[in-house]
């Protein structure tokens, strides 16, 4: 079935630093969207993205679609306390289908 | 938007008893719902979609027998963990698709439980 990998594991930043999350898939993706969970929460859609080549600005998040549909980025211009969580990438084909999720990466904010 | 109910959001139960997750579309119907398994520290596992009056998909490696999956209408859809073990102890957290408003593929998730089987 469609996996998506994604990368790092884990990122300790200092406030203030920059942050960057990346999914890959070997297959081409209909769309990528990208979540946030917070501690003890439950994952809180943030974006999708679509179209080939995508980029799309939310304050300080950046997120991007390659130009092949197989890979996206969250990039995270100076970090805050409160981007503390796990970002999960995910993909879904079409329809009703589940949206497949990468195994995230854990941000840690440090003051 | 969109809002997905899920009750209860922790339980601890003994060991061999079940447990009743719920999972309410409070203002959408939804006509499919997922139910995915979330250790700690790990991505989010899909266990089965559920299709409204019809029986659950389940996913390689989840046993049907002992995740008990009933959407019996739009706007409702429950996960019975039945016989419950220490090692069913997780995070469980639905979501459904269906609005045609959202923005996206329609995902919207539920709060989550947290059950522990002690």
């Amino acid at each position: 079935g469609q996996q998506v990998m994604q990368i790092p594991q884990y990122q300790h930043v200092q406030e203030g630093e920059d942050f960057t999350t990346y999914c890959n898939s070997s297959t081409t993706l209909s769309n990528i969207q990208w979540y946030k969970q917070r501690p003890g929460g439950h994952p809180v859609f943030l974006i999708q993205l679509v179209k080939s080549g995508e980029v799309k600005k939310q304050k300080r998040l950046t997120f991007q679609f390659g130009e092949a549909k197989k890979n996206s980025s969250l990039h995270i211009t100076a970090t805050q306390t409160t981007d503390v969580g796990t970002y999960f990438c995910a993909a879904w084909n079409s329809g009703n289908t589940p949206l497949v999720f990468g195994k995230g990466t854990r941000l840690s904010v440090i003051a | 938007g969109a809002v997905v109910s899920q009750h209860p959001s922790r339980v601890i139960c003994k060991s061999g008893t079940s447990v009743k997750i719920e999972c309410r579309s409070l203002d959408f119907q939804a006509t499919t719902m997922f139910w995915y398994r979330q250790f700690p520290k790990q991505s989010l596992m899909l266990m089965a979609t559920s299709n409204e009056g019809s029986k659950a998909t389940y996913e390689q490696g989840v046993e049907k027998d002992k995740f008990l999956i009933n959407h019996a209408s739009l706007t409702l859809s429950t996960l019975t963990v039945t016989s419950a073990h220490p090692e069913d102890s997780s995070f469980y957290i639905c979501s459904a698709s269906g609005d045609y408003r959202l923005p996206t593929s329609g995902y919207t998730f539920g709060s989550g439980t947290r059950l522990t089987v002690v």
